[in-house]
């Protein structure tokens, strides 16, 4: 069984300022983890994915994840928000091919 | 490369009727899945298939339908359509190469309103 948890359903920060995006994990297997953007009225698209190759992963439009195996952690940062980067994010957990499990979404609000 | 392709973009139907949402995708790949997107409800997976001729249930597959005849399509199809069905629908692909390390590919989905 395998489970996700995103810590915050909103997140504020003004732009200029760092993001910080909280995913927690749960999986019997040692997982692949992903993070997927989806803007206002559009389709998914992918941020980044873990896949045990490093622990610090990079993406597109300056995001990056750590996986922490011993928190069992996944959370996605930016030092620096955009306007652009205002979306809702989700945190995606594989344990097997046909098994995903998505986190609920968290809503990242950027202000100027 | 059109990648993974939903028609139609909006639809709206009245309960009782029936209608079916078309996914293609043009990368070859083996696993497809339909997944319904609500409020605070994150993607609940519907239905899904590993392969032309073999499809199997998610987590909220009542009053919807599958078949995948062929590698490239994915129809869900809603037979009597209800109010509770009102969501926003996205089909998805991934490579079966990877294994569980390969992303799903989305399309840009189906807003559909029950009245």
């Amino acid at each position: 069984a395998q489970s996700v948890t995103q810590l915050d359903s909103h997140v504020s920060v003004s732009e200029g300022t760092p993001v910080l995006l909280r995913c927690n994990y749960s999986s019997s297997y040692s997982p692949s983890l992903f993070w997927y953007v989806q803007h206002p009225n559009k389709g998914l698209q992918l941020l980044l994915k873990y896949t045990s190759a490093a622990t610090l992963v990079k993406g597109i439009n300056g995001f990056e994840a750590e996986f922490k195996k011993s928190e069992t952690s996944f959370h996605l940062t930016k030092p620096s928000a955009h306007m652009s980067d205002a979306a809702e994010y989700f945190c995606v957990v594989s344990g097997g091919y046909s098994t995903l499990t998505f986190g609920k979404g968290t809503m990242l609000l950027v202000s100027p | 490369n059109a990648g993974v392709t939903q028609t139609p973009k909006f639809q709206v139907l009245k309960t009782g009727q029936s209608m079916t949402l078309q996914c293609a995708q043009d990368m070859n790949h083996e696993y497809m899945s339909w997944y319904r997107q609500d409020p605070g409800m994150g993607l609940r997976l519907i239905h899904y298939s590993v392969g032309a001729g073999i499809t199997d249930q998610g987590e909220v597959p009542n009053g919807y339908n599958v078949s995948r005849s062929t590698t490239e399509d994915f129809p869900l199809r809603l037979l009597s359509a209800a109010p509770s069905q009102t969501s926003v629908y996205f089909c998805a692909s991934r490579d079966r190469g990877e294994g569980y390390n390969s992303p799903l590919h989305f399309g840009n989905g189906t807003r559909l309103t029950v009245t």
